[in-house]
């Protein structure tokens, strides 16, 4: 069965710094890799994806995630973080079955940017 | 209306009520899910439904009972619900067949509360 580890629960950083969290899946074929954030009180929102290709996936509000899998990795990036990044950040890995395209997640990271 | 909407967006019942969480979605999808987030956990799929039809219930209790009458709608009812089950109920949808990897779209949940 597939799996996602995020090991960093909490992480802080200042307005302006760059920002790195980590994902790591376990699942026996070549995964579709998500990464969702959710603001308080809402529901997740798409960042980006990754199927196949170029390992570097651009996503929106500027940031980007990199496929390694010789180290069965998807971490998130962004140069510069803003305020308003400050959410709960998911990873998921997804797989087609017969109906349906069922996605495990993490546990999430929560991300808080100190002005 | 565009995407994913849940309602209610917060509901508290007692633990002898009868009530109703609905999702509809307006992108066309073909598959929709039914999601629930507590805290500290990963996101638990509960059920998915494929062209109307249920195609997995992951070993939910019987007090939870959804319903799906159309592919823009699904429901989650509710009765003799436990303290444990207070969660933020999270809805989904995807077009499968678009692709690998379909990608979920998200509502913004509803947040329940049993007395």
């Amino acid at each position: 069965a597939q799996s996602v580890t995020q090991p960093d629960i909490h992480i802080t950083v200042s307005e302006g710094a760059s920002l790195e969290l980590r994902c790591n899946y376990s699942y026996g074929a070549t995964p579709y890799l998500f990464w969702y954030v959710q603001s308080p009180g809402q529901g997740l929102q798409l960042l980006l994806k990754y199927f196949s290709g170029d390992t570097l996936v651009q996503g929106i509000k500027g940031f980007e995630a990199e496929f390694k899998r010789s180290q069965s990795s998807f971490n998130l990036r962004k140069p510069s973080v803003h305020w308003s990044d400050a959410a709960e950040y998911f990873c998921a890995v997804g797989i087609l079955t017969g109906g349906g395209n069922k996605l495990t997640f993490g546990t999430g990271t929560q991300l808080k940017v100190e002005l | 209306e565009t995407g994913v909407t849940q309602t209610p967006r917060h509901l508290v019942m007692g633990m002898t009520n009868k009530k109703s969480l609905k999702c509809e979605q307006h992108l066309g999808h073909n598959a929709m899910y039914w999601y629930k987030q507590s805290a500290k956990k990963p996101l638990e799929l509960m059920f998915v439904y494929s062209l109307e039809e249920r195609v997995e219930n992951n070993s939910v209790p019987s007090r939870f009972s959804p319903e799906c009458p159309n592919s823009s709608h699904l429901f989650l009812h509710l009765h003799t619900l436990q303290p444990e089950d207070s969660a933020l109920y999270l809805c989904a949808s995807s077009q499968e067949g678009a692709g690998a990897g379909d990608t979920q779209y998200f509502g913004p949940g509803t947040r329940l509360t049993v007395l």
